[in-house]
């Protein structure tokens, strides 16, 4: 069975510097996606970011980028010249080609920017 | 509109009650799934209906009912509930084929408390 795992319950940074968050994976799959997902303080969780196993390019969203790593199962999210509305928990996830959207979540990790 | 519409966005019940969640989705989409989010936990997939046939049942207890009358549409209906099943219950809508694999949109959740 996949898993996913944050081991970063709580993460702070300030307004204007970038900050990594960790994630990592197991699966026996060679093809799937992974996700970063954002969910504001009582707002809608939105995709933020996504990438595909089989692309060895890290996916990049303006301030967002993924650090892929596919032999380690790790699949960390930075955040460059943070803003006060990244704040928000962010969850990891795993989706194996086969099963169309039934997305494995981890525990998510909270993000506070200060100013 | 908001694509997708999730009421109550509060509700407290007693144990011996009987409610309903209710989610609305506005997207077109013909896939709907209810999550389970407790704090310090992964969000737990609870059922997924594709064109309103139900798809998945990760071995929810039967307190929980869903029911998907049409595409729009999706319930979960509550009764004899426990306090362990206090938490955030999210709906989900995707259009499988159409939408990014795994691109989920997400409503604003029911904030459920079993007293």
């Amino acid at each position: 069975a996949q898993t996913v795992t944050q081991s970063q319950p709580e993460m702070s940074v300030q307004e204007a510097e970038t900050v990594t968050l960790s994630c990592t994976y197991d699966t026996s799959e060679n093809n799937y996606y992974l996700f970063w997902y954002k969910q504001p303080p009582s707002r809608q969780m939105i995709l933020v970011i996504r990438q595909e196993a089989y692309k060895q390019q890290n996916a990049t969203e303006n301030r967002f980028s993924v650090n892929f790593q596919k032999a380690a199962k790790s699949f960390s999210l930075k955040i460059s010249d943070s803003q006060l509305g990244d704040t928000a928990m962010y969850f990891c996830a795993f989706m194996a080609p086969f099963n169309t959207d039934k997305l494995i979540f981890g525990t998510g990790t909270r993000l506070q920017v200060f100013p | 509109e908001t694509g997708v519409t999730q009421t109550p966005r509060h509700l407290v019940m007693g144990m011996t009650n009987k409610k309903s969640l209710k989610c609305e989705q506005h997207l077109g989409h013909n896939a709907m799934y209810w999550y389970k989010q407790s704090a310090k936990k992964p969000l737990e997939l609870m059922f997924v209906y594709s064109l309103e046939e139900r798809v998945e049942n990760n071995s929810v207890p039967s307190r929980f009912s869903p029911e998907c009358p049409n595409s729009s549409h999706l319930f979960l209906h509550l009764h004899t509930l426990q306090p362990e099943d206090s938490a955030l219950y999210l709906c989900a809508s995707s259009q499988p084929g159409t939408t990014l694999p795994g691109e989920l949109f997400f409503g604003e959740g029911s904030r459920l408390t079993v007293l």
